[in-house]
């Protein structure tokens, strides 16, 4: 079975500019959550959509938003990017329901890094 | 105001060894508990897992223990393997929302 795929896998952008990140699910798996890594941080949670829902969201500002499609595949979407963006981008997928809802699968992450 | 916290930045451990990685936390609600483990420049992996009804979970050399009183979690390590080098998140779910700790680097040491 084909794991979590994330696309790009390195990102350069300017302060002020969008971007756009993508992630496939393994198949089946109908939860997609995004998580910001940084050095000082850790992981942080950013949103969790589940059969193209929103069910779940973070402490990020409104800068950061996703979405979901009806083949589980999501998108991560940041505007007006800051200096402070800069960071790994994670990816996980689950089966989102059930007794193992809480097993994710995180992707290889996308490296933004914002000038 | 960190939930999850792992203590421990870094723990160094003779190969062949157990390792003892700890976790704390503060939410009595979080209702199921998962372990990953991380190697660079490569997304985290799912190690183990357990439920806040449960206090022990077992799977191969990996043990979850937890005790809910000490709002305290740790995993088990036994024997130690040089291919556990790697940075461990402790993590824990309250409504499906999962929450990470910062991470220990464990190294293990020839």
């Amino acid at each position: 079975k084909a794991g979590v795929t994330q696309t790009p896998r390195y990102l350069i952008k300017t302060r002020g500019q969008q971007v756009t990140l993508s992630c496939s699910p393994i198949s089946g798996h109908r939860s997609v959550s995004w998580y910001q890594q940084t050095p000082g941080q850790g992981l942080q949670f950013l949103f969790e959509y589940f059969s193209e829902t929103q069910r779940n969201k973070g402490n990020f500002p409104g800068r950061f938003s996703g979405r979901q499609f009806s083949n589980s595949r999501s998108e991560m979407n940041v505007s007006t990017l800051e200096l402070g963006d800069s960071a790994l981008y994670l990816c996980a997928s689950s089966l989102g329901q059930g007794a193992r809802r809480y097993e994710q699968y995180f992707g290889p992450g996308t490296r933004l890094t914002v000038t | 105001d960190q939930q999850v916290k792992q203590n421990s930045p870094s723990l160094s451990v003779q190969e062949g060894r157990i390792s003892i990685l700890n976790c704390d936390y503060t939410n009595s609600m979080f209702d199921y508990f998962l372990w990953y483990k991380k190697y660079p420049a490569e997304g985290p992996t799912f190690l183990i897992s357990i439920s806040s009804i449960k206090d022990k979970n077992e799977d191969g050399r990996f043990t979850v223990f937890l005790n809910k009183s000490a709002k305290h979690l740790s995993l088990h390590i036994v024997p130690s393997q040089p291919g556990d080098s790697a940075v461990y998140f402790c993590a824990a779910s309250e409504w499906d929302k999962i929450i990470f700790g910062k991470g220990t680097r464990l190294h293990i040491l020839p």
